[in-house]
Formats: structure tokens, C-alpha cells, sequence
């Protein structure tokens, strides 16, 4: 059973540049949802991703966007990078769909600085 | 609104018990879940309480009290690799977030 993968681990990228993010999910899971954990902190809810569609999001910006593909894989894209966007983002999959109180199975995340 | 408290730091020796706390201001959810962390590696699911009482895996044990809005985690027979960072969250009804708290942070030493 192949686990939860991230990528890139790590990322420098200027203020005012776009990044994007990718994430393979759990085999077998059909829910991917993105969290942003600054240093020292919990993992804050950015959005989840059921069926290929949004249906769950946090206190982010519209310049924080997702996608989620047929393969349930899926791609967190940043705009207007801010330094207050430096931060751990995790990718978590889960089953049993949208409602689900299934576990989160969390990648290793990747590590973005904005400088 | 919502908010789940633990203690930042918490320090015990090999072989002990330790107990984190966590109470919650929040109305309605499904559960009481707890996340383990080892510094640079991802949250590792550990245990849910879906109902009040004790829940037990192992070492590890979980405790919710919805009536008293607390819950704790409990680890025995402490390892060194028990060193790491512990989080409660919850999944508010009718929501999809599962919210965190800000987390644990237990150094076992030797």
C-alpha cells in the first residue's frame, strides 16, 4: 500500500511569485484535503477535495486554489506569494468520501519559504 | 467559535506515564481525534474517541468527557521515540475541517 506523497519537499520562492504543489493520495482514498502548519503551531484547514470538486474551506484567500484529478491526486497552487505563506503543507487523504471521520493519512508535506 | 487548549511542553523520564490534556470551546462535533508528530515527519493518526470514555491501543489510551469538554491522551511505559509533538482535534458537525490544536510537545529523557 503506497502512503501519502508530496512533492517538491522544499521550495524557496520570491514574494509576489505562484507556486504550485502536488500530492499522490493513499491508494484506495477518494478525499484529499491541503493543511498549512506554520512552525510550532496545529495544521490549519485550507480545503478539501471530494469527487474532484471543493467542498470544505478554510480561512484562506481565494489566491489559494486546488485542484483534484481523476487519480485523486492533486495540486494546491499559491498566487501572490507573501511571506506569511511561508509555511509546512501537508496533503492528507482519507476514505469513505466527504463526511467521513475516517483517519487523515498525511505526507511528509513540503517545506515552502518566501523570502 | 472553536478553540482546543493543551499544555506546550510537556517532560517525563523512560518507563513513566504521561497524561496531555486538551479542552475544546466548541459546540457539536463528532469526535475527539489525537495526532502524533516527530520533528520534520507527517501527523500519524493515533486514536478517536467518538463517545465518551476510555479507548485503548497499545500503550497509548485516549479519553473524551464531552460533558466536561476535556479529553486527554494517555502514553505508558514511555520510549525514547515517544519524543514528539501530540495534537487533539476535532471535526465540527457539518463541517469538513478537522480543526487543531496548537500541540504538545513531549520530550521523553532517559
Amino acid at each position: 500500500e503506497t502512503g501519502v506523497t508530496q512533492s517538491p519537499t522544499h521550495l524557496i520562492k520570491t514574494r509576489g511569485q505562484q507556486v504550485t504543489l502536488r500530492c499522490s493520495s493513499q491508494s484506495g482514498h477518494n478525499t484529499v484535503s491541503w493543511y498549512q502548519q506554520a512552525l510550532g503551531q496545529g495544521p490549519q484547514f485550507i480545503f478539501q477535495y471530494y469527487r474532484e470538486e471543493e467542498n470544505g474551506r478554510g480561512n484562506f484567500p481565494p489566491r489559494f486554489s486546488g485542484l483534484q484529478f481523476p487519480n485523486y491526486s492533486s495540486e494546491l497552487n499559491v498566487n501572490a506569494l507573501e511571506l506569511d505563506d511561508s509555511a509546512l503543507y501537508l496533503c492528507a487523504s482519507s476514505s469513505g468520501g466527504a463526511e467521513t471521520n475516517s483517519p487523515l493519512h498525511f505526507g511528509n508535506g513540503t517545506r515552502l519559504t518566501v523570502t | 467559535g472553536q478553540s482546543l487548549e493543551q499544555p506546550s511542553e510537556v517532560t517525563a523520564v523512560e518507563g513513566a506515564i504521561v497524561q496531555i490534556n486538551c479542552t475544546y470551546q466548541t459546540s457539536g462535533f463528532y469526535g475527539l481525534s489525537w495526532y502524533q508528530q516527530h520533528d520534520g515527519g507527517a501527523p500519524t493518526f493515533l486514536s478517536y474517541n467518538a463517545l465518551d470514555g476510555l479507548e485503548e491501543t497499545g500503550r497509548f489510551s485516549s479519553f473524551l468527557s464531552r460533558s466536561d469538554s476535556y479529553g486527554y491522551l494517555l502514553l505508558q511505559e514511555l520510549q525514547m521515540k515517544d519524543s514528539a509533538s501530540y495534537f487533539c482535534a476535532v471535526r465540527r458537525t457539518g463541517r469538513r475541517a478537522l480543526t487543531f490544536g496548537s500541540g504538545t510537545r513531549l520530550q521523553v529523557q532517559p
